[in-house]
């Protein structure tokens, strides 16, 4: 069962500070993809990584896919309460369309 | 507004009632995924239809669980004998079909409160 563990799965931060979500699997995905999701909606797509070590830059917004394709990283440069919300990764495997959702991580900024 | 449309948005019923959710998707996306999500938890996939072929179904979806998508178009999720359990949010997705670099766009939602 391919899993998709984010941490930290809580952050609440200050207007202004840098923050790095992670996402971490033992199992190898062909892609990773990031969403943000606001309470009452659906989520809606940040971003796709497809290739190992690749990183894409979003605004503020920094996204790395790890070299072995196993994990992933977000990291928000000067947060702002706009940025609030549960963030999640997804990854889908080779040979399937089935996108495996993580846990989930929910940020808050204060103004 | 040409974006993935689910009805209805809240959805109350007594334990036991059958209960049906429909999802409209982008028109011209071939590809319409159903997941269910709890309160502040990351999506659970439940199935996934290309066309109108259901190509992938959870073992965690019960046999009271079911989803249709007639003529590759709008798609049904289906939960009979409802338990509390159920309880969650139901979200539809659609894309079209890429080799890489697939966009799912997910509607609103249904909110099954089963009392």
């Amino acid at each position: 069962t391919q899993l998709l563990e984010q941490s930290p799965q809580f952050l609440s931060i200050q207007e202004g500070e840098n923050l790095t979500v992670y996402c971490n699997s033992s199992s190898v995905f062909s892609s990773l993809q990031w969403y943000r999701q606001e309470p009452g909606e659906g989520p809606v797509l940040l971003v796709t990584v497809v290739t190992g070590g690749e990183v894409k830059k979003l605004k503020r917004l920094t996204f790395q896919f790890g070299d072995a394709r196993k994990d992933s990283s977000l990291h928000i440069t000067a947060a702002q309460p706009g940025d609030t919300g549960l963030y999640l990764c997804a990854g889908v495997a080779s040979g399937t369309y089935k996108y495996i959702f993580g846990t989930g991580t929910r940020l808050k900024v204060l103004a | 507004d040409t974006g993935v449309s689910q009805n209805p948005r809240h959805k109350i019923t007594k334990r036991g009632q059958n209960v049906t959710f429909r999802c409209d998707p982008i028109s011209e996306h071939n590809r319409l995924y159903w997941y269910r999500q709890t309160l502040g938890q990351g999506p659970e996939f439940l199935t996934y239809f290309q066309n109108e072929a259901q190509l992938e179904k959870s073992r965690l979806l019960s046999d009271r669980f079911s989803a249709e998508r007639p003529k590759g178009s709008f798609s049904t999720l289906e939960i009979q004998r409802t338990e509390q359990g159920d309880s969650a949010m139901y979200l539809c997705a659609s894309s079209l079909a890429r080799a890489t670099n697939e966009k799912l766009f997910f509607g609103s939602g249904t909110q099954l409160s089963v009392l």
